[in-house]
Order: structure tokens, then sequence, then C-alpha cells
């Protein structure tokens, strides 16, 4: 079964500065994607960025990217310049190609921002 | 347009009653998923559903727990005698599509506390 492990319970970072949100997987699959999630107070889950394992090269979204190392099963999401409003859960899920869409997520970090 | 809703935002249940928790999906969209999140934890996955057809029921917890979807549109989440490890928020997404990179759109959540 796959397993998707966050690490980090609780992350801070100061205002415009960077964070790194560190996740691992494991899978024997080769065909997959990766999601980072946030979710603020408000509970309403927001995708922040995907990553297609077939594609080598890392998605960026704007302040958002990702560092995706296949053989390590590793996938960390790094925020850039961060802002008060990036404060909230942050969870990293993963998703079988031929599952039919289901998410398997992640135990969640939580990042604080000082201002 | 609008997105995924749910109702009630907030349930309180006696040990022991029925519960009925609706989710409508972003019109149009074929997938539809309910996740259960315990308090501090990451969703889980209950079940799916493409249109009206509940293609994958692997997560729900027991038989006290059902899902429909009879039209296709609306869903419904019923838990039968509720226990006090069912409090959670019963989060629902849905995709226009199964599988690929089509994104999961979520609602804010139904929080079920049974007392």
């Amino acid at each position: 079964a796959q397993t998707v492990t966050q690490s980090q319970p609780e992350m801070s970072v100061q205002e415009a500065e960077t964070v790194t949100l560190s996740c691992t997987y494991d899978t024997s699959e080769s065909d997959y994607y990766l999601f980072w999630y946030k979710q603020p107070p408000s509970r309403q889950m927001i995708l922040v960025i995907r990553q297609e394992a077939y594609k080598q090269q890392n998605a960026t979204e704007n302040r958002f990217s990702v560092n995706f190392q296949k053989a390590a099963k590793s996938f960390s999401l790094k925020i850039s310049d961060s802002q008060l409003g990036d404060a909230a859960m942050y969870f990293c899920a993963y998703r079988r190609d031929n599952q039919g869409g289901k998410l398997i997520f992640g135990q969640g970090t939580e990042l604080s921002v000082k201002p | 347009g609008a997105g995924v809703s749910q109702s009630p935002r907030y349930k309180v249940a006696k040990r022991g009653q029925d519960v009925a928790l609706r989710c409508d999906p972003i019109s149009g969209h074929v997938s539809l998923f309910w996740y259960q999140q315990a308090l501090g934890q990451g969703p889980e996955f209950l079940t799916y559903f493409q249109n009206e057809a509940q293609l994958d029921k692997s997560g729900l917890p027991s038989d006290r727990f059902f899902a429909e979807r009879p039209e296709g549109s609306v869903s419904t989440l019923k838990i039968q005698r509720t226990q006090q490890e069912d409090s959670a928020v019963y989060l629902c997404a849905s995709s226009r599509r199964q599988g690929k990179a089509y994104e999961q759109y979520f609602g804010p959540g139904t929080r079920l506390t049974v007392t």
C-alpha cells in the first residue's frame, strides 16, 4: 500500500523568508501524481501545486516550487517570500494514475508565519 | 460558478443516532469523493463515485457507513448508529473527470461531533 509521510508536524517562518516543507512517500508504481494542498483554518482544502511523476522538471507556481526526487521518493515544497496568508496546514498527497483519483494524504505540517 | 458545498457545516449527534451529510458538487463534475479527517490528521479516503456508480468504497470503516449519489449529482453520506470514533470532519471533493491531472475541488466539510 502506498503511504505518505510528513515528518514535520510544525514549521515556522519569518515573513518574506523562505521555508521548505518535507514529504516522503512509498510506492512501487512508476506512474503517479503528487500534490501539495493548503488547508487554512476555514477548512477549505486548496490545491497549491502538482507534479506528474513522469516529468523530471520540478513544478513551480509563483512563490511555490517543489523539489521532486523520484529515486529517493521525496517531494518537498518550497515557499519563497512567505506571506502572512501562507499560514495554514499543508498536506502532501499521492495519487496513483489508475485508481480513479483517490488521494492518499500525509499527516500534515502546520506552518506559522511570523510578522 | 459555485464551488463544492456541504451541509450541514456542523452536526452534533448523540451516540446511536443516524446522521446524513450532504454534498453538492460543482455542476458537471463527474467524479465525487468522500474523505474523513480526524482532528490533527490528514484526510482519509472513504468512497468514490463516477456519475451515479460507486466505484470504490474500500475506505468505508464499517457497514454503518453508506453513501449514495442516485442521480449522479448530489451525494449523501449516511452514518447509522453513530459512535464517538465517528467524530471527524467529513470532506467532499469533486472533479471534472477521473484520473490524470484533473484537480479535485474540496468543499468546506461537515464537522460531526458524537456525544
